[in-house]
């Protein structure tokens, strides 16, 4: 088992649509990363969150290190949203990975 | 100006040879790393350098060797290259340990081995 899971695997929406990806955790992490990774390959850091909530335009980012878990809200989605979100904790020395989400945002 | 260059994009090559992928930034970053994405899409940290200290070393075979000259470099040296190599090598940066300050990612260097 993944010390770092990810839920739902796949995801399609319809433009316009609110979309939440969660990802919970198993190990004790003092930051949790959320990636964006586009079909083309490169990655891209969204957030780097600690405690509480962040938002960067359409994203949000929340998490509860007492219940181990992270949730990346986009709001309006847009077909350019399509990509593998991933999320990662961090100890400061080690970092688990969790396995994506891949969203498909049809227009 | 990239911020997080890693050169070559793609690589392939045949068994048995010995090869290497130079990563480069220019943020000022004081820690580099690598990982490696496998065909399944899932991204595993392989080394990470803190100012030029080696501070993780996953367990990845000893053919792997990275290499820092300076901070701002961090080259990934393979040996008797594998099948089971092939993959996507990603370098990337942060101004700490991954605690204070986002990761940068370079584009990747897709390795085939044939």
């Amino acid at each position: 088992k993944n010390e770092v899971e990810q839920s739902p695997q796949n995801l399609t929406a319809q433009e316009g649509e609110f979309i939440t990806i969660n990802c919970s955790y198993s190990v004790g992490i003092s930051a949790l990363h959320w990636l964006q990774q586009h079909p083309g390959g490169g990655i891209v850091s969204l957030f780097m969150l600690s405690s509480g909530k962040k938002k960067h335009g359409r994203l949000i980012a929340t998490i509860n290190i007492q219940e181990k878990h992270s949730s990346l809200h986009i709001t309006a989605s847009h077909p350019r949203d399509s990509a593998v979100y991933i999320c990662a904790g961090t100890t400061g020395n080690q970092f688990y990975f969790g396995t994506g989400t891949s969203l498909t945002v049809i227009p | 100006d990239t911020a997080v260059s890693q050169t070559p994009k793609y690589l392939v090559t045949q068994m048995g040879n010995d090869k290497s992928i130079k990563c480069e930034q220019n943020l000022g970053h004081d820690t580099m790393y690598w990982y490696k994405q496998d065909s399944k899409k899932f991204l595993k940290i392989m080394f990470s350098y803190n100012n030029k200290e080696l501070i993780i070393n996953e367990t990845v075979p000893n053919r792997f060797s990275p290499k820092s000259p300076d901070k701002a470099h961090l080259n990934l040296h393979i040996n008797s290259l594998e099948l089971g190599d092939s993959a996507v090598y990603f370098c990337a940066s942060s101004r700490g340990q991954g605690l204070v300050s986002p990761l940068h990612f370079g584009n990747g260097t897709r390795l085939t081995v044939t």
